[in-house]
């Protein structure tokens, strides 16, 4: 079974804090995505990269940067948390040239 | 960029009834359509899909179907059970990029016991 791992499921924040999110994937995938899921909004991509040290900005990168120093870890940066980042945000990874995306349990942060 | 539809954003159904939820997008080059479910607190799992090449899919209850003329598939679900209630995406790719998907916002389905 693709595990993606995200290894912290709740967090709170205070607002100008940096925060980082991180997560593993154990299946070799090559692409590797950031999204952010709001009641109403979906899923919303905010990074994905298919490549270490690859990245591209998806629809809503603003307040948001991304790493991927090692194939398997992708982590999301909020350089200085705002209130409106309060949200869920789903990890997920993929096999280059495949359809199917796998998600990890999702990141529930609150910006105070 | 693609654009998808996901209508309605609730459906509250009775146990046994069936639920149908639609999508529609926007970019005729789209050639792959996966629906995922959430269940509260959980990941988001792939529970069928679809290709541009085939018009009907069926897995035990659920089955899609997908129009390109019109470009709009829709999810159907029937002898719905209390354990179906969920969030239910839709999402649509093209083959020969990276396979993003992009989301529809979400059906939350509620089946009455």
């Amino acid at each position: 079974d693709v595990k993606v791992t995200q290894s912290s499921r709740y967090l709170v924040k205070r607002t100008g804090e940096k925060v980082f999110l991180e997560c593993v994937q154990d299946m070799d995938h090559e692409n590797m995505f950031w999204y952010r899921q709001d009641p109403g909004l979906g899923l919303r991509l905010i990074y994905f990269s298919y490549d270490v040290k690859m990245k591209e900005k998806g629809d809503i990168p603003e307040g948001y940067s991304v790493s991927r120093e090692k194939k398997e870890r992708f982590s999301l940066i909020l350089e200085s948390a705002s209130t409106n980042q309060t949200s869920m945000y789903l990890c997920a990874s993929s096999q280059r040239d495949s359809d199917t995306i796998y998600f990890g349990e999702g990141s529930w942060l609150t910006v105070v | 960029g693609e654009n998808v539809e996901q209508h309605p954003s609730t459906l509250s159904v009775q146990e046994g009834d069936s639920a149908v939820i639609k999508c529609t997008y926007s970019d005729s080059a789209s050639n792959y359509f996966p629906w995922y479910k959430q269940e509260l607190g959980k990941r988001p799992q792939l529970i069928i899909d679809i290709r541009s090449n085939v018009g009907e899919k069926k897995d035990q209850r659920i089955a899609v179907t997908l129009n390109k003329t019109a470009k709009h598939f829709s999810l159907h679900i029937t002898e719905t059970q209390p354990e179906d209630s969920a969030v239910y995406f839709c999402a649509a790719s093209k083959t020969g990029g990276s396979y993003i998907p992009t989301f529809g916002r979400g059906t939350s389905l509620i089946v009455h016991p």
